[in-house]
């Protein structure tokens, strides 16, 4: 399969807990994302972090990559009932717009 | 700005039944992907369009093709459809540049039913 691996699959946490989810990929990247979905709707870009950073904050999120380990988390800091979705990363290995998509986090936050 | 906008929205066709799904991008987005999201293989990549030339290709079977305007909408067809091409089908526009920059705006997807 060409998909990233993300894990947990699932993952239930009380309102103001932190979320961290990872991404593992197979092959070389040029940037990889970090995209939201909620309810089989589209997806909501989050943030993008390029092959020769290391890490990247936006608000509440706070994304790692790793490209020795081939890997990327992303940290939800002070998690609310709004950000109950799925979370996929995407990563482009040829600098082009063919991405390839995790597998996905399904996160429940409870209120 | 207007998002993207994909029609229909759901559909029901049967098996070797045909279908074309439509997207606008966001005004000035001159690149659309697609995408087919079903539970077991996940978001799957189909093509990409710049300016009303295919620049990417995923792995697909030639049932499935495409197409751009040169207002940079796009259409997406399906063919001879099969049971296994129920799916949620989401297009992405994008700007087009140096795909470090390129994040992608995805539509509410046309929900796909083959019977």
């Amino acid at each position: 399969s060409q998909q990233g691996e993300e894990d947990p699959q699932a993952l239930s946490i009380q309102e103001g807990e932190n979320a961290t989810m990872n991404c593992s990929y197979k092959t070389s990247i040029n940037n990889l994302q970090w995209y939201r979905q909620n309810s089989g709707r589209g997806l909501v870009h989050l943030i993008l972090i390029r092959s020769n950073e290391r890490e990247k904050h936006s608000g509440r999120l706070r994304v790692t990559l790793d490209t020795s380990k081939k890997s990327s988390s992303l940290l939800i800091t002070a998690s609310r009932a709004a950000d109950t979705a799925s979370y996929f990363c995407a990563m482009s290995t040829s600098g082009t717009y063919k991405y390839i998509f995790g597998t996905g986090t399904r996160l429940k936050v409870l209120a | 700005k207007a998002g993207v906008t994909q029609t229909p929205r759901y559909l029901i066709k049967t098996r070797g039944q045909q279908v074309t799904l439509s997207c606008s991008p966001i005004s000035g987005h001159r690149s659309v992907s697609w995408y087919q999201q079903t539970p077991g293989q996940g978001l799957q990549f189909l093509f990409e369009y710049f300016s009303e030339t295919q620049r990417n290709k995923g792995n697909f079977p030639g049932r499935f093709s495409g197409r751009q305007f040169s207002n940079s909408r796009s259409e997406m067809n399906v063919s001879t459809l099969e049971l296994g091409d129920s799916a949620l089908y989401l297009c992405a526009s994008a700007w087009g540049g140096p795909a470090n920059t390129g994040e992608l705006f995805f539509g509410e997807g046309s929900r796909l039913t083959v019977l």
